[in-house]
């Protein structure tokens, strides 16, 4: 299967922990999503990277929340301190860069803070 | 800022009925517009595109068409099967490729009864 992978699929952890989602995307897709999804919502996003550059973040990225692209490859989603606000479905989602209008989605990370 | 307004559900159907999920959007510029179909145990993918106005965007039988006049673009398709049931995100993107940050509508679940 070579479409955007996440890892992991589901995370327990309680309140004041450190959370680490990790998304790859399909190989040669120059961007990467981050986006969230609480329950009977539509997906919020977070923020976005070209390469390994961050180009963007929302406000909903508070100081506790940090992501990474380091090689232009993978990508890292930190949430540090959890609360149980942050219990949501984290999806990442790539695509080949400009000019392309198709993002792809992975499955999503769900975090649960007790 | 951008919004998208989409039909609440769940929405039950029965095999081969019409479906229009409807969906108007608030945006400065001119957005691209899109739906997004969620199968269950999946990520996202996308399901059509319209990039500017009066365009029709089709796919697997469903389409919709980008109204700048009424800002709707609502999906419709004219026989529905049981494989449909899934959840519908219509979205719109500000940028001028599509590849930019996404605004997602809160979704409509479908179900399709045989």
């Amino acid at each position: 299967d070579t479409g955007v992978s996440q890892d992991p699929r589901h995370k327990i952890t309680k309140r004041g922990q450190n959370v680490t989602f990790r998304c790859d995307p399909i190989s040669e897709h120059n961007r990467l999503y981050w986006y969230r999804q609480t329950l009977g919502q539509g997906p919020e996003f977070l923020t976005y990277f070209q390469n390994e550059a961050q180009l963007e973040k929302s406000r909903l990225l508070s100081d506790r929340f940090s992501a990474e692209r380091p090689k232009g490859s993978f990508s890292t989603l930190e949430i540090q301190r959890t609360e149980q606000g942050d219990s949501a479905m984290y999806l990442c989602a790539s695509s080949l860069g400009t000019g392309s209008w198709e993002l792809f989605f992975g499955e999503g990370s769900r975090l649960t803070v007790l | 800022g951008n919004s998208v307004t989409q039909m609440e559900g769940p929405v039950t159907l029965s095999e081969e009925a019409f479906l229009t999920i409807n969906c108007t959007y608030t945006a400065t510029g001119y957005p691209s517009l899109f739906w997004y179909v969620q199968y269950p145990g999946e990520g996202l993918q996308l399901l059509l595109k319209a990039t500017k106005a009066d365009d029709k965007g089709s796919n697997k039988g469903f389409e919709a068409t980008y109204r700048k006049e009424t800002t709707s673009f609502h999906l419709e398709k004219g026989s529905v099967q049981v494989s449909d049931s899934a959840v519908y995100f219509c979205a719109l993107s500000g940028g001028p490729f599509g590849n930019e940050k996404l605004t997602f509508g809160t979704g409509t679940r479908l179900t399709i009864i045989p």
